[in-house]
This record gives structure tokens, C-alpha cells and sequence, in this order.
């Protein structure tokens, strides 16, 4: 199965500060396709998790610029700029390459 | 707008099993895979595996190959997960969510306890 390792498992962050997020992959995501079929989620307390970024580094409707994806192959990273309080909970990265699917062991982001 | 409705709470025995429901509205369930997910704080999201409602093909991760039955009902657009031989460990809040787009269900705590 693929394993997708994040760091840090928390982040500690003052408003308006950048947080960055890593998910390496055991291996590679590029599907047959040509895709890499990498999102990232964010689960609020007591919520379903919601879909910030697909492919990599497309951002879901909705979803601020202040969220960047980018990555390739194995490793990826979430940037969030300008961080503000509603973004507090706890981030994932999930793969759809290989299955099984597998998601990240999660990132949980707290405010300063 | 689609919509993915849950069933409520559940609470069973051990070595019980369980029946949830994802009534889905809005969309045909046929037209895409039915994922179900496992949350537990303390160990993450977990996926559990996939239905095909259009033909009932599904595919499990391993792990959960014994524990975990999907099905699906067209006549009333809504899947099923049957969770058997319940132990504390299965105790969590499940989501069905449909992908590509992304929507998911509001999640359905299940507690195993005697």
C-alpha cells in the first residue's frame, strides 16, 4: 500500500503568518494517465472533511487563493498564506494513484 | 444540489454488526462510486473502500476485506455499508462521499460497547 507520510503532525500558528505542509508518498502518484492524483483535506472539528486542493495544485470551488498545492511525484506540499482563524483544524493528504487509497496521517494546524 | 443524507447514531454490542445508509439526492448514485471512510481523532481517516452502484463491483482496502460489506439500491439512490463482528476498534464516525467532485455525507457515529 501506499504510505503518505506528513509533517509536522502539528503546526502552531499566528494569524496572518504562512503555514507549510509536507506529504511525501512511498511511491511515485503519476498515474498511466499522466495524472497525480493527490488532494489535500481539510476536517474542522466535528465536520466532514472538505476538499481544498485536487491534482496536486487545484484548488476546489470555493477554496482562497490563500491555499497553495504544489508537489510532483512523490513529494507535495500545502501552503497556506495569510493564515486566519477558520482554518483550524486538521489537514490531509490523500492519494487516488493506487489502490487502495490511502490518506496522510494528518497535519493538525492550531492558532497561536 | 447533491446531497449525501446519513443515517443517525448508532450503538451496538460486541460481536453485533451494523447496517448504514447514504441516501444520496440530487444526482444518480449509478453515474459514480460510492466511497466510505472511517474517523477515529486519534488514528485519522481511514479509506474503507468503493461501490460501483451501476453493476455492485466493489473494492476494499484489506484491512477492512472482512469487516466491511458495500452495497447499493438504485431504486431508492442509496448505499449501504454493513460493518460485522463489531469490536471497540470500530468504533468511529463513517462517511460515504461521492469524488470528482468531492461531496460527502454528514458522517454516522458508530460506539461499540456492552
Amino acid at each position: 500500500d501506499v504510505v503518505l507520510t506528513q509533517t509536522p503532525v502539528s503546526l502552531s500558528v499566528t494569524l496572518g503568518d504562512q503555514a507549510s505542509i509536507s506529504c511525501r508518498s512511498s511511491q511515485s502518484l503519476v498515474y498511466s494517465d499522466g495524472n497525480t492524483y493527490l488532494k489535500w483535506y481539510l476536517q474542522k472539528p466535528g465536520q466532514s472533511p472538505q476538499l481544498l486542493i485536487y491534482e496536486v495544485s487545484n484548488r476546489f470551488s470555493g477554496v482562497p487563493d490563500r491555499f497553495i498545492g504544489s508537489g510532483s511525484g512523490t513529494d507535495f506540499t500545502l501552503k497556506i498564506s495569510r493564515v486566519e482563524p477558520e482554518d483550524l483544524g486538521v489537514y490531509y493528504c490523500f492519494q487516488a494513484t493506487h489502490d487502495p487509497l490511502t490518506f496522510g496521517s494528518g497535519t493538525k494546524l492550531e492558532i497561536k | 444540489e447533491v446531497q449525501l443524507q446519513q443515517s443517525g447514531p448508532e450503538l451496538r454490542r460486541p460481536g453485533s454488526s451494523v447496517k448504514l445508509s447514504c441516501k444520496a439526492s440530487g444526482y444518480s448514485i449509478t453515474d459514480y462510486l460510492m466511497h466510505w471512510v472511517k474517523h477515529r481523532p486519534e488514528h485519522g481517516l481511514e479509506w474503507i473502500g468503493w461501490i460501483d452502484p451501476e453493476d455492485g463491483e466493489t473494492k476494499y482496502a484489506q484491512k477492512f476485506q472482512s469487516k466491511a460489506t458495500l452495497t447499493a439500491d438504485t431504486s431508492s439512490n442509496t448505499a449501504y455499508m454493513q460493518l460485522s463482528s463489531l469490536t471497540s476498534e470500530d468504533t468511529a464516525t463513517y462517511f460515504c462521499a461521492r469524488f470528482e467532485p468531492d461531496y460527502w455525507g454528514q458522517g454516522v457515529m458508530v460506539t461499540v460497547s456492552s
